[in-house]
């Protein structure tokens, strides 16, 4: 399977602790986006990495949020001292940029639960 | 944040035409128009997205207004498989979902 996973799939931690969640590209594809979502309403972005370099991240929710993709490939989202609204979906998305846009391809999200 | 409108929710026959209609009245000429859809438990799945042409795929196409304020999704024979959360977007490089059209399918 080429496409973009993620893991772990469900993800269920008691409030205050920290989580990682891991997200793989599309092997060529430069471009990876993190996007939360949670029920009832659309993706919404988080930040997004070109490469190894983090372009945009004043979106991040907090900075209890941090995101890294140390070799330009897999991306890593922690999260640090949970709380209850941090319960959703984390989705990730890779694209390749070609001309003037790029379609983003969504791997399956991790489901997070804060107890 | 760029904003799309549409109508919260549709219906349709299944092997029945469906026109998605989409709303993006402050696009700017660099703009892309961007169609992805959700169906239930899984991550946004890519249909069309076009600047200025009408656009063709295999899924989908895409009209777009004259003007660009406004654009359809045209599905061509809806099926089953095809009830999902329908999301019209313009962008940028970060993708601002909305809350996208709920289209259910009948038999």
């Amino acid at each position: 399977d080429t496409g973009v996973s993620q893991n772990p799939r469900h993800k269920i931690t008691k409030r205050g602790q920290n989580v990682t969640f891991r997200c793989d590209p599309i092997s060529e594809h430069n471009r990876l986006y993190w996007y939360r979502q949670t029920l009832g309403q659309g993706p919404e972005f988080l930040t997004y990495f070109q490469n190894e370099a983090q372009l945009e991240k004043s979106r991040l929710l907090s900075d209890r949020f941090s995101a890294e993709r140390p070799k330009g490939s897999f991306s890593t989202l922690e999260i640090q001292r949970t709380e209850q609204g941090d319960s959703a979906m984390y989705l990730c998305a890779s694209s390749l940029v070609v001309g003037g846009t790029d379609t983003q391809y969504f791997g399956p999200g991790t489901r997070l639960t804060v107890l | 944040d760029a904003k799309t409108t549409q109508p919260n929710s549709m219906e349709s026959n299944e092997e029945e035409p469906v026109h998605l209609p989409c709303n993006h009245s402050t696009i700017s000429g660099t703009d892309y128009i961007h169609w992805y859809r959700q169906l239930p438990s899984q991550g946004p799945e890519y249909v069309i997205h076009g600047l200025t042409s009408n656009v063709n795929n295999r899924m989908a196409s895409l009209a777009i207004a004259e003007d660009r304020k406004s654009s359809t999704l045209i599905l061509h024979r809806a099926t089953l498989r095809d009830a999902a959360v329908y999301y019209c977007i313009q962008s940028g490089y970060a993708l601002n979902f909305g809350k996208g059209t709920s289209l259910l399918v009948t038999p």
